[in-house]
């Protein structure tokens, strides 16, 4: 069976403090890890994948195979990165993506 | 591209109606999938189809129907709506265990 955990319902930073949403995932092969956005009102959208190791929006991601984490990270968080986060897994040979519970995430000015 | 459209966005129900939701992509992918999503629950998978004539149960299938006729269209239906289905909807398709590409979501509640 493949899980995502996002231990953190809630997470509330200043404008221009670093930002850690943290992602553990079980998995017993080797997955496929993303995190997806929703904006206010808007569709769910794709911010990352492990594979791609890029950073997008001044956002990086790095698979810790060893703590099975995938945690997500911006050194300076901006107001326009208030959203909610979900961290999302593939494994195995098929396309099910299983979705953590998401991290709302709030950036006071 | 209008990538993955859903309709309709909203939609209120009487308990035990039934309805349709739709969804269509555009992008020729053989992958779809339908989500609830919940407050504290996240998202959870429903449906899924991996191509025209296939469908497979997710983690909360009960009280949902589904079928793929077409690379194209996934519809969603709810043969005797309850107020536990109370939910935004999302359509979901992707190609090869690449990016997932949602609707907009249609939200749905039963009284």
């Amino acid at each position: 069976a493949q899980r995502v955990t996002q231990p953190e319902k809630l997470l509330s930073v200043f404008k221009g403090a670093p930002v850690e949403l943290k992602c553990n995932y079980s998995y017993s092969g080797s997955p496929e890890l993303f995190w997806y956005v929703q904006y206010s009102r808007q569709r769910l959208q794709l911010l990352l994948r492990h594979i791609s190791r890029e950073s997008i929006k001044g956002f990086t991601a790095d698979l810790n195979k060893g703590e099975t984490s995938f945690h997500l990270k911006k050194p300076f968080a901006q107001e326009e990165d208030s959203a909610m986060y979900y961290c999302a897994l593939i494994g195995g040979s098929n396309y099910k993506l299983t979705f953590g519970k998401g991290t709302l995430l709030t950036v006071n000015p | 591209n209008a990538g993955v459209t859903q309709t309709p966005k909203f939609q209120v129900l009487k308990t035990g109606q039934s309805m349709t939701l739709q969804c269509a992509q555009d992008m020729n992918h053989e992958y779809m999938s339908w989500y609830r999503q919940d407050p504290g629950m996240g998202l959870r998978l429903i449906h899924y189809s991996v191509g025209a004539g296939i469908t497979d149960q997710g983690e909360v299938p009960n009280g949902y129907n589904v079928s793929r006729s077409t690379t194209e269209d996934f519809p969603l239906r709810l043969l005797s709506a309850a107020p536990s289905q109370t939910s935004v909807y999302f359509c979901a398709s992707s190609s090869d265990r690449a990016e997932a590409f949602f609707g907009q979501g249609t939200r749905l509640t039963v009284v």
